[in-house]
């Protein structure tokens, strides 16, 4: 089952904040977040564990709600460079290395 | 200094006909994947190979199939290709990851196949 994520877009100016959302009906072990500009590869962005670990960038904050199966990512005081299509990836526990990504959310920010 | 690679970057070809994307990486991972994005940007995995051993089989049409010769190479060979498989298809590569487990994966530039 593919991971929820909301809203489907945003745009900001630089500077501004925005949250994106991952929301998932199974109960999750991991939660991964990728960015991907346009015509790129996804990249890498934070790992969130059941538990409270997390793994990644230190410029990038994200949640994960155990109870609620659900991850929200951070982009505080946004820049032109964070422009992109965000996906969470969710991971099961149950199987190697399988992650279902969301529909991804694509973040504009204009100067 | 290319983690991964992929080849060719763009391919058209006509319905029916059969065509290969290699990938390769040089980051010493174990695990290597097929992703396939579609025009609304889903992204949905496909195949994954550890050591050269399928771990990951998806609901894929048996036109795909994928081979790995070594660790550092996966690639996926498609016939009698449709319209509906053009997309642009992404390799992967991560370290070896269990179920209670994770890890980052690598993803290589992609491929955007079109289908005439």
């Amino acid at each position: 089952q593919q991971p929820v994520q909301s809203p489907q877009a945003v745009i900001l100016r630089e500077g501004e904040d925005a949250v994106i959302n991952c929301s998932s009906s199974k109960a999750l072990y991991s939660v991964h977040w990728y960015r991907q500009k346009h015509g790129e590869a996804p990249v890498f962005l934070m790992i969130l564990l059941k538990g409270g670990e997390q793994k990644g960038h230190e410029k990038i904050s994200a949640s994960f709600n155990e109870k609620k199966q659900q991850s929200s990512l951070y982009l505080t005081a946004s820049q032109l460079s964070y422009s992109g299509t965000y996906f969470c990836g969710t991971h099961l526990g149950t199987s190697y290395g399988k992650l279902t990504f969301g529909q991804g959310t694509i973040l504009t920010v204009h100067p | 200094d290319t983690a991964v690679s992929q080849t060719p970057k763009y391919l058209v070809t006509q319905m029916g006909n059969d065509k290969s994307i290699k990938c390769e990486q040089n980051l010493g991972h174990d695990t290597m994947y097929w992703y396939k994005q579609d025009s609304k940007k889903f992204l949905k995995i496909m195949f994954s190979y550890n050591n050269k051993e399928l771990i990951i089989n998806e609901t894929v049409p048996n036109r795909f199939s994928p081979k790995s010769p070594d660790k550092a190479h996966l690639n996926l060979h498609i016939n009698s290709l449709e319209l509906g498989d053009s997309a642009v298809y992404f390799c992967a590569s991560s370290p070896f990851w269990g179920t209670q487990d994770y890890n980052e994966q690598f993803f290589g530039p992609g491929t955007r196949l079109t289908v005439l």
